[in-house]
């Protein structure tokens, strides 16, 4: 079956600390693979997305994340989290042939000051 | 170019009665997907359409909902007969890509929160 597994529900990280959300996934076909953010009461934002080429993506806010194939990984990271990076992060993939997302149970990204 | 609006914001209703959320994309996109949220999970694939076509409906998906995209502009989805398990963010997306292998941006909406009481 295909699936996304986010395994930290909760991650607290000091300010400037460096940052790390895993995501892995299980699949057959190939895929599309996204990081969304969700902010309090808002809808989610797209951070990052990979569709080929290079595996190590740049997104938005300072935030990264690298495609490993053989170990079905995509890893958000950052180098130095801001208050304002507290939010929900969701890992979203989409499988070939397929357009509906399939989203991870999400992280919550706590920054302490 | 003013996003993905849903409406209502909040929906509170008695079990039994039913609803309607209006998800109007992002103009000239031509595809658009219905997802729902529940607490302390990630958003789950209800159904999408490309232009006024429903081209895929998920399980979730019983017979009491019902979406439609009339003008392939503007969507709406009905929840008939509420039930508290129906309680939760439903969340509407939409895409601009074409052809079948898209793997375009999906802009999401801020969400209708539904309260079945």
């Amino acid at each position: 079956a295909q699936s996304v597994t986010q395994l930290d529900s909760q991650v607290p990280v000091f300010e400037e600390a460096p940052v790390e959300l895993r995501c892995n996934y299980s699949s057959s076909v190939s895929v599309y693979l996204f990081w969304y953010v969700q902010y309090p009461n808002q809808g989610l934002q797209l951070l990052l997305k990979y569709l080929s080429g290079s595996t190590l993506v740049k997104g938005i806010n300072g935030f990264e994340a690298e495609f490993n194939k053989s170990q079905t990984s995509f890893h958000l990271r950052k180098p130095s989290v801001h208050i304002s990076d507290t939010a929900e992060y969701f890992c979203a993939v989409s499988f070939f042939g397929n357009e509906k997302l399939t989203f991870g149970t999400g992280t919550r990204l706590t920054i302490i000051p | 170019d003013t996003g993905v609006s849903q409406n209502p914001r909040h929906k509170i209703t008695k079990r039994g009665q039913n609803v309607t959320f209006r998800c109007d994309p992002i103009s000239e996109h031509n595809r658009l997907y219905w997802y729902r949220q529940t607490l302390g999970q990630g958003p789950e694939f209800l159904t999408y359409f490309q232009n006024e076509a429903q081209l895929e409906k998920s399980r979730l998906l019983s017979d009491r909902f019902s979406a439609e995209r009339p003008k392939g502009s503007f969507s709406t989805l009905e929840i008939q007969r509420t039930e508290q398990g129906d309680s939760a963010m439903y969340l509407c997306a939409s895409s601009s890509m074409t052809g079948t292998r898209s793997g375009g941006e999906q802009f999401f909406g801020p969400g209708t929160r539904l309260t079945v009481l």
